[in-house]
């Protein structure tokens, strides 16, 4: 089974500044899909960005971006211009081509520093 | 917009009593899922349906059952609830694999508590 790990329980960040939240995952598979969503306090999830393995191009919208490192199974989250509305937990989550289902990770606390 | 829609959004249970999370999507998905969300653990998949009058099990589904009533309602029972069961559960949906990367969407969770 994949699993995905989020090494870091909590972040911090200035507001304007920028984070980056890691995440890395164990899988067999060549062709999968990538994912990080956003659950503010108000525990609505919500999709961040996704990422599609057999792109190499990393995905970006607007301030939120990703390092997509295929062959070190790294998949991190860099939120530029922090803002207080992005504080909340985020969560990686990982798919892959054939499978119905998302496994996640055990999520990351970020908290914005006005 | 309704998107994903769960009911209740609380409740408070005896051990031993039984109880029903209602799920609804409008969005013409065809598969539904529930997760349940505990501190620390991210959100584990108790089971699933990948199409109408299909349903598996998750990563963890004892204590579960599920009905995938139509294309719309996916329901999960809890046929006497245990302590352990205290969680946040999110029903979630998602189109087929073969129009995209399958990202979920997702209700807004009930948050359960079993004294």
């Amino acid at each position: 089974a994949q699993t995905v790990t989020q090494s870091q329980p909590e972040m911090s960040v200035q507001e304007a500044e920028t984070v980056t939240l890691s995440c890395t995952y164990d899988t067999s598979e060549s062709d999968y899909y990538l994912f990080w969503y956003k659950q503010p306090p108000s525990r609505q999830m919500i999709l961040v960005i996704r990422q599609e393995a057999y792109k190499q191009q990393n995905a970006t919208e607007n301030r939120f971006s990703v390092n997509f490192q295929k062959a070190a199974k790294s998949f991190s989250l860099k939120i530029s211009d922090s803002q207080l509305g992005d504080a909340a937990m985020y969560f990686c989550a990982y798919r892959n081509n054939a499978g119905n289902m998302l496994t996640f990770g055990g999520g990351t606390r970020l908290m914005v520093k006005p | 917009n309704a998107g994903v829609t769960q009911t209740p959004k609380f409740q408070v249970l005896k051990t031993g009593q039984s109880m029903t999370l209602q799920c609804a999507q409008d969005m013409n998905h065809n598969s539904m899922y529930w997760y349940r969300q505990d501190p620390g653990m991210g959100l584990r998949l108790i089971y699933y349906s990948a199409s109408e009058g299909t349903t598996d099990k998750g990563e963890v589904p004892n204590g579960y059952n599920v009905s995938r009533l139509n294309k719309r309602e996916f329901s999960l029972r809890l046929e006497s609830a245990a302590p352990s069961q205290t969680s946040v559960y999110f029903c979630a949906s998602s189109p087929t694999r073969d129009r995209g990367p399958g990202e979920l969407f997702f209700g807004e969770g009930s948050r359960l508590t079993v004294l």
